[in-house]
């Protein structure tokens, strides 16, 4: 149990819809990011949020977009979906400052 | 592009043995480098980490060397369990952001052969 929940597990979506995944952070975690993980590649940082501003992003397009909640939950909305956003994403939370954030186990996200 | 290059793709090694995976960064801003397991359907936990100022760092089985004038580090797993069998990513980042904003590498499967 890493106190980072991640919904849903899996999910299939058609190219061209949109989708939100949700993250739930340890109370307390104010920092989240978001990472995309393609089939047998490494993370790839998308943004972080802190204090529900965007405070940082990776080079992903404007159609991923997010927001972070006072109850220390967080989405990651993708609009316009293609074959390629087909990945693992995760989010990762902690306090700020602190070191060594804790993953989520991810959404599998499969566009056809 | 800012990259994390990670070697060997994967790695097999006998029960008791030494596995080495190493690491090359490219951009001098980073100074943390933490090393994360991912086992499969899990997301990545981290393992190990360590800043520049430092030139090795170990937990229990766990080494991290660094070497800043080659801007490489690696990761020594000491008497290696089939329970150390996993994907290995090494990763980069700038410290003020306490390990976001991550730059991974590929990743290194390691299977431990009983």
């Amino acid at each position: 149990e890493t106190g980072v929940t991640q919904s849903p597990t899996h999910l299939i979506k058609t190219r061209g819809q949109q989708v939100t995944l949700r993250c739930s952070s340890q109370s307390g975690h104010n920092t989240v990011s978001w990472y995309q993980q393609a089939l047998g590649q490494g993370p790839q940082f998308i943004f972080q949020y802190y204090r529900e501003e965007e405070n940082g992003r990776g080079n992903f397009p404007p159609r991923f977009s997010g927001l972070q909640f006072p109850n220390y939950s967080s989405e990651l909305n993708v609009n316009a979906l293609e074959l390629d956003d087909s990945a693992l994403y995760l989010c990762a939370s902690s306090f700020s400052g602190g070191e060594g954030y804790t993953f989520g186990s991810g959404t599998r996200l499969t566009v056809v | 592009q800012q990259q994390v290059k990670q070697s060997p793709q994967s790695l097999i090694v006998q029960k008791g043995g030494i596995s080495i995976i190493n690491c090359a960064y490219e951009n001098t801003a980073f100074d943390y480098f933490p090393w994360y397991q991912q086992f499969p359907g899990k997301g990545p936990a981290l393992l190990i980490a360590i800043r520049p100022d430092v030139s090795e760092k170990k937990e229990g089985r766990f080494t991290i060397s660094f070497n800043k004038s080659a801007k490489q580090f690696s990761l020594h797993i000491m008497d290696s369990q089939p329970g150390d069998s996993a994907t290995y990513f090494c990763a980069g980042g700038p410290a003020e952001t306490s390990g976001s904003r991550l730059t991974f590498g590929e990743g290194t499967q390691l299977t431990v052969n009983p």
